[in-house]
């Protein structure tokens, strides 16, 4: 069973930088995964910020910025703002019409 | 505008049945991949099945193969999962996701509609 790994949180300070990572229990992640990743705010649906590694969504601020760091794939969000502060998951493409998604990093903003 | 309604939540004992729907607007439906992806409460997002763009392609998560069936209708621009022998893990919120043309499939999911929850108890 592939698990998709996430930190469970971090803390970041207004107009500081995080980057929150996307790895594979067995394995690296590369492009090959396309990996994407989503903002979740509590009692909202989910939101589209990243997909094939680095292309950001319509509309996405681009403090957001998507990479491959090491064998892991990262999010990295520069210059935080309050309303960052989110659930943030990655999916990552495990081929033949499948995905996995990640178990999600809590993100605070203070 | 890219629109997406689910619909046909609801309280269903262990072991039954439950269709859900999700009505599609504001782009060309037949030409994207669909995904339905669930939450159980308080817990993290689960990719469930998708289906590509004329339906003859469908794949499920491990949890829910033999049991649950996506399907669509291009004609009516709206995407379904039938859901049978449910259990009370597959209690969560439904969302009904827009995934990218044929070309890009891999790009995984686009536009998020804003769900319907399934309650699976007795």
């Amino acid at each position: 069973q592939t698990v998709v790994t996430q930190e469970p949180s971090f803390s970041v300070s207004p107009g500081g930088t995080v980057t929150l990572t996307c790895g594979l229990s067995s394995g690296s992640v590369s492009t090959s995964k396309y990996p994407s990743w989503y903002q979740q705010t509590p009692g909202q649906a989910p939101r589209t910020l990243i997909y094939s590694t680095n292309t950001r969504s319509s509309g996405v601020p681009d403090r957001f910025s998507g990479s491959i760091l090491g064998n892991k794939a990262a999010l990295t969000i520069t210059g935080a703002q309050a309303d960052d502060e989110s659930d943030y998951y990655c999916v990552l493409y495990m081929g033949s019409g499948t995905f996995v998604f990640g178990t999600g990093t809590k993100v605070t903003v203070l | 505008e890219v629109q997406l309604v689910e619909s046909g939540g609801g309280l269903v004992q262990p072991g039954g049945s439950l269709r859900l729907s999700c009505a599609a607007s504001g782009f060309t439906f037949s030409l994207h991949w669909m995904h339905w992806v669930r939450q159980t409460p308080g817990k993290g997002l689960v990719w469930v099945s998708r289906i590509n763009g004329d339906g003859s392609g469908t794949t499920y998560a491990d949890s829910v193969k033999g049991r649950f069936t996506i399907s669509r209708d291009n004609a009516k621009n709206t995407l379904y999962l039938q859901m049978n022998s449910l259990r009370a893990e597959d209690t969560a919120m439904y969302y009904c996701v827009k995934g990218y043309t044929k070309q890009e499939y891999y790009n995984g999911m686009d536009v998020w509609g804003q769900g319907t929850t399934v309650t699976v108890s007795s």
